[in-house]
This record gives structure tokens, C-alpha cells and sequence, in this order.
């Protein structure tokens, strides 16, 4: 069964730094690009970002660009996100996402980790 | 970047009864589109690929088609654990982008 477990989420100050997390189980993580995307509160979805399975290739929404650095290690199974700058419109449920098959639709989800931005 | 515009924004409708929603891209994106499904504090939940393509598990009531730049899901005799929001996605290229949603509820 795939799961992917997110954590790392919490309470942080605008300007300040936090790190997500997302291990994958019951799949070949190393065979597969990862995504984040976020949810503010009672919004709708917005993609943040993505990373191929072996890291070559990394895009990032405009909005997060120069501020958020997606990365992973395939040895550990986990998919990172380090965010800077945090801003208060940056609150929101984060979550990773598997790209599934060759287009770049999402085939699983994991349950979210919250993130708010304020002081 | 894609905008996806998604309608209606909210839907009611009864049991049994026959729903369509809508997506329609401000450009070209092929069959690169998906459907997916988000019920209240959960995470969604993939629907529909490549425009026609029914994910695995998902019942066969659900189907979608295309007409040009214009994106249809169909739910064939909705049932109560259809509720929820639907979410209409255009993975052709990034930044890949999202419909707003349209929020299904029984009548």
C-alpha cells in the first residue's frame, strides 16, 4: 500500500525558516517524481513544487521561487521541503503528491502537515 | 501560465441524479487533464487522468470527456458519499495549475 507521511509543520514567525518532511512507503520511491502542494485554509490547491525521481529536474511555483528548495533522498525514502522567508500567505496545509505515470497528473497523496505563518 | 476555470463554483443535486462539472483552459493542454475528488479534512483523491482515464479503485459512474479546451466530469447517478469538492487539474506543463473547485452537495 502506497503512504506518504508528511511532518515537520507548526507555528513560525514571518521571516523565519521550517523544514517538511514526507517518507514514502510501499513503493519504489527512487522511480518516481514528488510534488508539494498546499491548501490555505478553506481554499482551493495550488501546486508549490516538484522533484524527479533522481533529482535532475526541479520546478518551483512563482510564488515560492528563490524562498522554498524542494530536495529528497532516495535512500531514506523522503522528500523534503525548506522553506524561507515565510510569509502569512504562505499558511496552509502542505501536502507531497506522487507524479503518476509519464504525464505529471497526482496518483497519492499524504494526509497533510499544516504550516501557519504568524507572530 | 494555464488558467483552469472551473464551474460551477457550488452544486446541489439529488440522488440518482446525473452531475457534470466543468473545466475550460485558457489554452491547448491536450488530454492532459485530471479530476480529482477532496472530502472534508481528508486529502484528495485522484479521479480521472489523461482526460478519459478512469484511476484505479474509482467506480465506474464517474467518467470524463473533452471537447476542444473544454473538460467535463460526469457522475452517473450520484450517490451520498459523492459529496465533497471536485478539483480539475492541468498537468500538460508547469506551473501546473488547478480549476477553484466546485462544491457538491445532496438536495
Amino acid at each position: 500500500e502506497v503512504q506518504l507521511v508528511e511532518s515537520g509543520g507548526g507555528l513560525v514567525q514571518p521571516g523565519r525558516s521550517l523544514k517538511l518532511s514526507c517518507v514514502a512507503s510501499g513503493f519504489t520511491f527512487s522511480n518516481y517524481g514528488m510534488n508539494w502542494i498546499r491548501q490555505a485554509p478553506g481554499k482551493g490547491l495550488e501546486w508549490v513544487a516538484y522533484i524527479s525521481s533522481g533529482s535532475s529536474y526541479i520546478y518551483y511555483a512563482e510564488t515560492v521561487k528563490g524562498r522554498f528548495t524542494i530536495s529528497r533522498d532516495n535512500a531514506k525514502n523522503t522528500l523534503y521541503l525548506q522553506m524561507t522567508s515565510l510569509r502569512s500567505e504562505d499558511t496552509a496545509l502542505y501536502y507531497c503528491a506522487r507524479k503518476g505515470g509519464i504525464t505529471h497528473y497526482f496518483d497519492y497523496w499524504g494526509q497533510g502537515v499544516m504550516v501557519t505563518v504568524s507572530s | 501560465d494555464i488558467q483552469m476555470t472551473q464551474s460551477p463554483a457550488s452544486l446541489s443535486a439529488s440522488l440518482e441524479e446525473i452531475v457534470t462539472i466543468t473545466c475550460q483552459a485558457s489554452q491547448d493542454i491536450g488530454n492532459y487533464l485530471s479530476w480529482y475528488q477532496q472530502k472534508p479534512g481528508k486529502s484528495p483523491q485522484l479521479l480521472i487522468h489523461s482526460a478519459t482515464s478512469l484511476a484505479d479503485g474509482v467506480p465506474s459512474r464517474f467518467s470524463g470527456s473533452r471537447s476542444g479546451t473544454q473538460y467535463s466530469l460526469k457522475i452517473n447517478r450520484l450517490q451520498v458519499e459523492d459529496t465533497g469538492i471536485y478539483y480539475c487539474l492541468q498537468h500538460y506543463s508547469a506551473p501546473w495549475t488547478f480549476g477553484g473547485g466546485t462544491k457538491l452537495e445532496l438536495k
